[in-house]
C-alpha cells in the first residue's frame, strides 16, 4: 500500500510552453502533498506545500505564478510549470502525507522535465 | 533555518557493513528518517525513528539516535551491490507543518 504515482515520468517541451505534472496517491487519501525539485547530485528542494481545497504554500524564492499548484482532490495534486524555460529543466518529485501513519510521506517516482 | 548535514560519499566492499552518519540542529525534531534514492527514481523510505528512541533495528538496517549530540546513523549490515544508491536523512519537527528537512545525501558505492 501507500503508492504515489507521477505522470508523466519524463517530458521534453519547447521554451515558452506550459507543462502539467500530476501526482496521485493511489491507495490512500492525502490532505497534504509536497512538491520538490532536485538538481543533479543535489538534495531535494521543497518548492511548495499543497493542501486539498486551499491555496498552496510556497517556499521562499519560488515563484507561485510560474509554478501553479492545484490540489483538487484528496488523491490528486498538479504542478503546472508555466512558460517553461531551459533553467526550469529539473527532476520534480512529489510526496503525499498519510496522516494515518505517523505523518509518513510517500514519494512519487519523479518527473524529468527538459525544456529545449 | 535548520540544517541537516551528511558526508557526501561512502565506498564499501560487498559483505562489509556500511555506516552513514547525519547530524541535525533542530532540537524539536520529532521524527527522523532515512530514504534511499536509486538513479532516476524517487525516494524510498527505508526506516524512521521517533525522537524518544535510541535505536531501531529492521532486518539489515540499524538506526542509532544520539539526541544529546543530535547525531543519527544508519548501519547496513552485509552490504550488497543493490545497496548502491544515495541515502538521505531527513527530519520533521513539531512546528514544521510536516515539512521534511533533508540532508544533502550520501552516495554509497558498493564494490565487489
Amino acid at each position: 500500500g501507500a503508492v504515489v504515482s507521477q505522470h508523466p515520468s519524463w517530458v521534453i517541451c519547447k521554451s515558452g510552453t506550459s507543462v502539467k505534472i500530476e501526482c496521485r496517491s493511489l491507495d490512500f487519501q492525502a490532505t497534504t502533498m509536497f512538491w520538490y525539485r532536485q538538481f543533479p547530485k543535489q538534495s531535494l528542494m521543497l518548492m511548495a506545500t499543497s493542501n486539498e481545497g486551499s491555496k498552496a504554500t510556497y517556499e521562499q524564492g519560488v515563484e507561485k505564478d510560474k509554478f501553479l499548484i492545484n490540489h483538487a482532490s484528496l488523491t490528486l495534486s498538479t504542478l503546472t510549470v508555466t512558460s517553461a524555460h531551459p533553467e526550469d529543466s529539473s527532476f520534480y518529485i512529489c510526496s503525499a502525507r498519510w496522516t494515518g501513519r505517523y505523518n509518513e510521506q510517500f514519494f512519487g517516482p519523479g518527473t524529468r522535465l527538459t525544456v529545449l | 533555518g535548520e540544517d541537516v548535514e551528511q558526508s557526501l560519499f561512502l565506498s564499501v566492499r560487498e559483505g562489509d557493513s556500511s555506516v552513514i552518519n547525519c547530524t541535525y540542529t533542530d532540537s524539536s525534531s520529532t521524527y527522523l528518517y532515512w530514504y534511499k534514492q536509486e538513479p532516476g527514481a524517487g525516494l524510498q523510505l527505508l526506516t524512521y525513528i521517533f525522537s524518544n528512541m535510541d535505536m531501531k533495528q529492521d532486518q539489515r538496517l540499524t538506526v542509532l539516535l544520539n539526541k544529546k549530540d543530535k547525531h543519527l546513523s544508519l548501519r547496513i549490515a552485509d552490504t550488497q551491490t543493490g545497496d548502491s544508491a544515495i541515502y538521505f536523512c531527513a527530519e520533521i519537527s513539531a512546528d514544521s507543518w510536516g515539512k521534511l528537512q533533508f540532508g544533502a545525501g550520501t552516495q554509497v558505492v558498493v564494490t565487489p
